[in-house]
């Protein structure tokens, strides 16, 4: 799998938008962009994945920059439940999940 | 929910037995895979079955193996259990080449 970096934590104030940053500069072509975040004591969750094309569900929204080389997952409100680790991960679908060390949220009350 | 069920969620273990984990896939999902995550890490991804045949290990000793069944449920085993085994142990399925999906887990303490 593609190396991602990301933050190693960050804070939001409750209510704003959270918006999580991801390199990923050499991800392949065949490569999706998954992003997974687990809440303490927890599975990881799945949230959301892309290729090429900004992706939105009923949970957050994924922007991948034009080369690829980067990616941003927003929280539009975020509230004190989306506490956790997030991570980005650049899958080829045939393949498994290597867990880089995330990006540890805190949303402030 | 994500239909992957794991058993037991808690257990205690004294060094040196043998333990079993058991993962009840999503209906319908083919691929299997289990992740050791110590406290304060993030998972660390063991192996992962594809219709019943291993396909793909990661740095973990012999003592650590598995088993996927033809209903694509999985057992984990780990042998000659030592202090450092203890962790939360995650299952995580999927139909092969699409989104992957984790259970809760089991947590597994031995003293």
């Amino acid at each position: 799998d593609a190396k991602t970096t990301q933050p190693p934590s960050m804070d939001c104030a409750e209510g704003r938008a959270a918006n999580l940053p991801c390199n990923h500069s050499t991800i392949s072509g065949n490569e999706y962009v998954y992003w997974y975040r687990q809440i303490h004591s927890q599975g990881p969750q799945y949230i959301i994945h892309g290729l090429k094309n900004n992706e939105t569900n009923e949970m957050a929204s994924l922007i991948i920059t034009e080369d690829r080389k980067s990616s941003t997952l927003i929280l539009p409100h975020a509230t004190l439940r989306d506490t956790a680790v997030y991570y980005c991960i650049a899958l080829n679908r045939d393949d498994k999940i290597i867990f880089g060390k995330g990006t540890r949220l805190h949303i402030l009350p | 929910e994500t239909g992957v069920t794991q058993s037991p969620t808690h257990l205690i273990k004294t060094r040196g037995q043998q333990v079993t984990l058991r993962c009840s896939s999503q209906s319908g999902h083919n691929t299997v895979s289990w992740y050791q995550q110590a406290l304060g890490q993030g998972p660390q991804f063991i192996f992962q079955y594809y219709r019943e045949e291993e396909n793909g290990r990661g740095n973990f000793p012999p003592r650590f193996s598995g088993l996927q069944f033809p209903n694509y449920s999985s057992e984990l085993n780990v042998n000659a259990l030592e202090l450092d085994d203890s962790a939360l142990y995650l299952c995580a399925s999927s139909l092969r080449g699409n989104t992957i999906y984790f259970g809760e887990g089991s947590w597994l303490t031995v003293v």
